[in-house]
Order: C-alpha cells, then structure tokens, then sequence
C-alpha cells in the first residue's frame, strides 16, 4: 500500500497566482481530510468528505479556498488568488470510516510558500 | 469553543529515562482521544487511541492514560530513545463527531543519549 500521496511535495508561487495541491487517499478508504499547519496556528481541519461528498467545510478560511473530490482516488484543494498569509504545509488525509474510533493516515504534505 | 492545551515547551529529558507529555482540553467531553506522533517534514502517524471508559492503555514502552474528571491525558514513554525525538500531538474525539480530530499544538520531545 503505497499510502497517502500528495502533490506537489513543494510549491512555490508567486501572490495572486493560482494554486493547486492535489491528493489520492488509500484505497478503499471513505473519509478524506485537507488540514493546513502553521507555527502560530498548528494543525487546523479545513474540510472534509466522505464517499466524495464534502461534509464539513467550516475550517475553510474564506472564499479563495475552494476543495473537491471527483472520485474516490482523487481530490484537489485550490487557493485562487493565493496571498502569503496562506504560506503553510497542507496535509490530505483520510481514513476507512467516520468513527471517532478510527486511525487517519496523513499524507507527506505540501509545503506551500506565497511570495 | 474548544481548547486544547499540550505543553508548550519542548521536553528534554535524558535516554532511558520516562517521557510524560501532558494533553487538557475543556469546554468538551470527547468520548476518545487519539495520540500522533509527527516528524519534521512528516505527516503525522497515528500511536494511540483510547476511550472515555479506558483508564489506562498501552502498547510496548508506550501509556496514555485518561482522566474524563480532570478533562486530561498523559502520555508516557518509558525507557526512552533518541529515536523518540518527534512532536506528539493529541487529538480529543466527539462521539459524534465523525472522526473530526480537533488537534493540540503539539509537545516537542527530545531525548538525548
């Protein structure tokens, strides 16, 4: 099982320019989760789906941050138009089921600087 | 609203001796509370999990405990190695909450030889 993939590892982008971060969950699994880390904030869920279907978006931090999950191998998060305050790694991670009682597997992150 | 409280500072302590790492959460009564361990530029990975009704679990040199009156966790390494050295997040669990983690800041353990 290859695990949770993420990409790009690193981006780097320039403010006003579009970005894209993409994530393949673990087969089989039908929960997945985008959470962002920061120093100052930790690490924050900002959405999540299960079967595909966005459940929870209320971590999402405002209009410019949209997310979607076409099938259940594939989701992107988009920020449009990206501002240096959204400098942070991100993480995809999902997990079997919804119960509290289950393990989520994180993905390597991408590490997002906004010049 | 929720709040999560881990220690702030890092943790130094010497190998072979007993890592406590101390996780208080308030204004919430999670039913589980997972524990991660994450290394720099790694996603974190999944330790630990127990119940509101658990006392205590362990898993090799690792213990978390769960006091639902004290609204704390504590998490134990014993015989600790240099390879322990991460940050260790914890994470309280609703019930109902769908496997929503709500994350602590993290404690940053270092063990040295």
């Amino acid at each position: 099982d290859a695990g949770v993939i993420q990409s790009p590892r690193h981006e780097v982008t320039e403010m006003g320019q579009e970005v894209t971060l993409r994530c393949k969950p673990i087969s089989g699994h039908d929960y997945l989760f985008w959470y962002r880390q920061t120093m100052m904030r930790g690490l924050e869920l900002l959405i999540y789906f299960n079967n595909n279907v966005p459940i929870d978006d209320s971590g999402m931090p405002e209009d410019r941050f949209s997310a979607k999950m076409p099938n259940a191998s594939f989701s992107t998060l988009k920020i449009q138009p990206s501002e240096p305050r959204d400098s942070a790694v991100y993480f995809c991670a999902s997990s079997a089921s919804g119960g509290a009682r289950e393990t989520q597997y994180f993905g390597p992150g991408t590490r997002l600087l906004v010049l | 609203s929720q709040k999560i409280e881990q220690n702030s500072e890092a943790l130094n302590i010497q190998e072979g001796k007993t890592a406590t790492l101390t996780c208080n959460y308030t204004n919430y009564s999670p039913a589980y509370l997972q524990w991660y361990r994450q290394d720099p530029g790694r996603g974190p990975v999944f330790l630990l999990l127990i119940r509101e009704n658990e006392k205590e679990k362990r898993k090799e040199r690792l213990k978390v405990t769960f006091d639902t009156t004290l609204k704390q966790s504590l998490f134990h390494i014993t015989a600790s190695q240099p390879a322990d050295s991460a940050t260790y997040l914890c994470a309280p669990v609703f019930s109902g909450g769908y496997n929503k983690l709500i994350f602590g800041a993290g404690t940053r353990l270092a063990v040295h030889p």
